[in-house]
């Protein structure tokens, strides 16, 4: 079906701790994936993608992991900070298509 | 680089008025995309618009309608508001179909 779900809508860590989001897609012809970050009041800002030929890939702070096997997208917060409490949404994008479908979000806070 | 811009931010208005949003998108990005953000359905896609051509169209009713400009600018139109057309529009450029879509702060519509 036309769904990108999350495991958990809340997660809570301490701040520099690491944080890890996690994301189930239904689209096996899915090829691109991209996490989203959206602070309350703002759109959605781009965090990290990755390609359907790719695995992994890391960012400043943040690294993407991908399992095609399981249909699995997971992002990976390092030293987590106040600034990143914020929902998180993955997306896919279906093969041939260019709009995007979304997940359900994430909220992610951060506890001093 | 300037940003994607949307306007207005905020717009109040009443059941079966229509009302036009406007969005312009990253210097030298041909592509915009739309995006409604509610509480009970998330991100969910309205259009996307190419080269002044409507591309891909999400399952959304006839009356949301919407065109891009020569200048790659886009607007998206609702008419016969309702109730339920509350909510948080979205706009995303990208460079081409199939690159990164990048968000702009969205346009709080309420209709009452």
């Amino acid at each position: 079906g036309e769904s990108v779900g999350l495991h958990l809508p809340t997660l809570s860590v301490q701040e520099g701790d690491n944080s890890i989001i996690n994301c189930a897609y239904s689209n096996s012809a899915s090829d691109y994936f991209i996490w989203y970050k959206q602070e309350s009041g703002k759109g959605p800002q781009f965090i990290i993608d990755i390609r359907s030929n790719m695995d992994k890939r890391q960012g400043q702070r943040v690294t993407v992991l991908l399992n095609k096997t399981v249909k699995h997208l997971s992002l990976q917060i390092a030293a987590t900070q106040p600034g990143d409490s914020a929902v998180y949404f993955c997306a896919e994008k279906w093969q041939g298509a260019q709009k995007l479908v979304f997940g359900q979000g994430t909220r992610l806070t951060i506890n001093p | 680089k300037a940003g994607v811009t949307q306007t207005p931010r905020y717009l109040i208005k009443t059941r079966g008025q229509q009302v036009t949003l406007s969005c312009s998108p990253i210097s030298g990005h041909r592509s915009v995309s739309w995006y409604q953000q509610t509480p009970g359905q998330g991100l969910q896609f309205l259009f996307e618009y190419f080269s002044e051509t409507q591309r891909n169209k999400g399952n959304f009713p006839g009356r949301f309608s919407g065109r891009q400009f020569s200048n790659s600018r886009s607007e998206m139109n609702v008419s016969t508001l309702e109730l339920g057309d509350s909510a948080l529009y979205l706009c995303a450029s990208s460079r081409g179909q199939g690159d990164t879509q990048y968000f702009g702060p969205g346009t709080r519509l309420t209709v009452l």
